[in-house]
């Protein structure tokens, strides 16, 4: 079975410009994340969604910031206009709510850099 | 709010080695705990984990005790191995849901 999958691994844009990521997450799962781990930290969450419905937003910064995930599968996470600070790695992760094991599958993440 | 503190790395090790990385949380009710991995150039894997006080996870050689009365889930290995060198995550979830709350990470490398 395919893991989560993220695309495109790297990516390098210069300041001010949009930029856009796209995740699919394991077959079946209804509730997806977006974290972003900067250097040398742990990841932190975006978003959550919860099929279709984004149930926690609170830490995604919305002037610049948006994530959509139309029919309750893939998500795309948007930055629109990409500031310096933004350079990190941003990971999706899956998870089947209501499994008796709830856990967070990841996949392997964008690199962006913003020069 | 909840947080996690691991022991600052870069720990070093030869092979065979015994491992201990330490983490201790803040949070509030009762979490459930996780140690995940990250190799070089991938994603995070779940190493292992506990929903609850006293309950031992373990996996490929790793262990944690769940220990309320400390707030800890130090991650153990009794013989590391070249393969191990990765950074290493511990983190807390309340709410069967919810997000995870992360460690800064650990990076461990053994040699030979």
């Amino acid at each position: 079975e395919a893991g989560v999958v993220q695309s495109p691994r790297y990516k390098i844009i210069e300041k001010k410009q949009p930029v856009a990521f796209w995740c699919n997450p394991i077959s079946g799962h209804n509730t997806l994340y977006w974290y972003r781990q900067n250097l040398g930290q742990g990841p932190e969450l975006l978003i959550r969604y919860e099929n279709e419905e984004a149930v926690d937003d609170s830490q995604l910064p919305k002037d610049r910031f948006s994530a959509e995930r139309l029919k309750g599968v893939d998500s795309t996470l948007k930055i629109q206009p990409a500031e310096l600070g933004d350079s990190a790695v941003y990971l999706c992760a899956s998870s089947l709510d209501g499994a008796k094991e709830n856990i967070q599958y990841f996949g392997a993440g964008t690199r962006l850099s913003v020069l | 709010g909840d947080s996690v503190t691991q022991m600052e790395g870069p720990v070093t090790l030869s092979e065979e080695a015994f491992l201990t990385i330490n983490c201790t949380y803040t949070a509030t009710g009762y979490p459930s705990l996780f140690w995940y991995v990250q190799y070089p150039g991938e994603g995070l894997q779940l190493l292992l984990k506990a929903t609850k006080a006293d309950d031992k996870g373990s996996n490929k050689g790793f262990e944690a005790t769940y220990r309320k009365e400390t707030t800890s889930f130090h991650l153990e290995k009794g013989s590391v191995q070249v393969s191990d060198s990765a950074v290493y995550f511990c983190a807390l979830r309340t709410g069967t849901a919810s997000k995870l709350t992360f460690g800064t990470g650990t990076r461990l490398q053994v040699t030979l």
